[in-house]
Formats: C-alpha cells, structure tokens, sequence
C-alpha cells in the first residue's frame, strides 16, 4: 500500500536561512512520481517540485529543491533563503505509475507547517 | 497562467440537505479530481474521473457522493445528504494526463460547513 510520511508537524526557520522538510515514502512500485504542494492560510494547494523516480538529478525549482534519496526512500524538500512568504503548510505527496490507462491518486502525508520568522 | 476554478468558497448546509459544489477545470485537461482536506488533518483523494465517468473512488466516495461533468467547462460534486462529517474543505484538481508525472493543479477549495 501506498504511504507517505511527514515526521514534522511544525518548523521554525529564520527569515533567509535553508530549511529541509522530511518526507519519506513507501511503495513497491518500481515507477512513480512525488510532488511537494504548499497550502497557505488562504487555503489553496500550490504545486512546488515533482520528482520521478527515474531521474538521475535532484529536481529543483528556484528555491526550492528535493533531496531524493530512493534507497532511502526518503523525498525531503529544501527551501533555500527562507522567506516570511514560505510560512505555509507543506504536503508531500505521491503518484504511482499508471500503466492501464486508468488514473491513479496522489497520496498526500499529514504535512508539516513551516513558520518562517524575521 | 490558467487555474482551477472553484465556487463557492464558502458553503453553509443543514445536515440532511443537499449540496453541489463547483469546479471548472483547466480547459485542456482531460483528468479531473475531488480531494477533501478535514479541518487539520491530511489531503484525502475522493474520486477521479475521466471520459465521462468514474475512474477511481475511494471508500469515502460512498452513495451520497456522484460527480457530472454536465457540459464541456463544469465539473461538479453533489453530496446528496450531507452529515456533519461532510464538514471540510473540498478540492477539485485537473491534470492534463494521468501518468505518475503529471501535476494536479488545484482550485482553491469550498469550504463546506454542515450544522
């Protein structure tokens, strides 16, 4: 079965430092997909990063990057120059391959509630 | 950029009435998703739904739950009889495909109060 872990339910960060949310996954399926959305106070679900698990590099996206680390199976996601703007809830989530054309469901884990301070 | 689109924000029922929440897709997407988020707690997948029917559901997706696309732009959820564990934050997603890599982009959700 699929399972996404978020081991952090909250974060503190200073204004302009790194911060690395953790994230780890279990699945048995060789091909699959993991997303990091941001869920502000106003509530909408905005995507951040995905990364396949067939990619060689660490996907990045501006400030934004994932620490993949398949063994492991961990996904965590870094958040460089940590900005008051980043103070938001994070979910990492996944997508396992779909091969029969059928769409398959993004798992999200319980998330983690980052707050930036000045 | 194009977005998910989601009315109302807000929704305000009585248990035991009827609700239909609203969405409208990102126009070239073919894929389209209803998620529900309770008050501190995680993302929940309600259904997806492809060519016009269903694709996946999940147990939570029981016979109160039916989702229509009733014409080319909306998609809709209806809870036939809401309870007052219907009360939550409910998310529509579209994606343009369905394979592992594609993202779901999200509304901004309707906040469904059930007293």
């Amino acid at each position: 079965a699929q399972k996404i872990t978020q081991t952090q339910p909250g974060m503190f960060v200073q204004e302009k430092e790194a911060v690395t949310l953790d994230c780890t996954y279990d699945t048995s399926d060789p091909s699959y997909g993991l997303f990091w959305y941001k869920q502000p106070s106003s509530g909408e679900m905005i995507f951040l990063i995905y990364q396949g698990s067939y990619d060689q590099q660490n996907a990045t996206e501006g400030r934004y990057s994932l620490n993949f680390q398949k063994a492991r199976k961990s996904a965590n996601l870094v958040i460089s120059a940590s900005q008051l703007g980043d103070s938001a809830m994070y979910f990492c989530a996944m997508r396992e391959m779909n091969y029969g054309g059928a769409t398959n469901k993004l798992i999200f884990g319980t998330g983690t509630l980052l707050a930036v301070q000045p | 950029e194009p977005e998910v689109t989601q009315t109302p924000s807000h929704q305000v029922t009585q248990m035991g009435q009827e609700v239909i929440l609203r969405c409208v897709p990102i126009s070239n997407h073919l894929y389209f998703y209803w998620y529900r988020q309770i008050l501190g707690q995680k993302v929940e997948f309600l259904v997806s739904f492809y060519n016009n029917e269903i694709s996946e559901k999940s147990e939570i997706f029981d016979d109160q739950f039916s989702v229509e696309r009733p014409d080319g732009s909306n998609f809709t959820l209806k809870i036939r009889s809401t309870k007052l564990e219907d009360s939550a934050m409910y998310f529509c997603a579209s994606s343009a495909g369905d394979l592992s890599n594609e993202k779901l982009f999200f509304g901004s959700g309707t906040q469904l109060s059930v007293l």
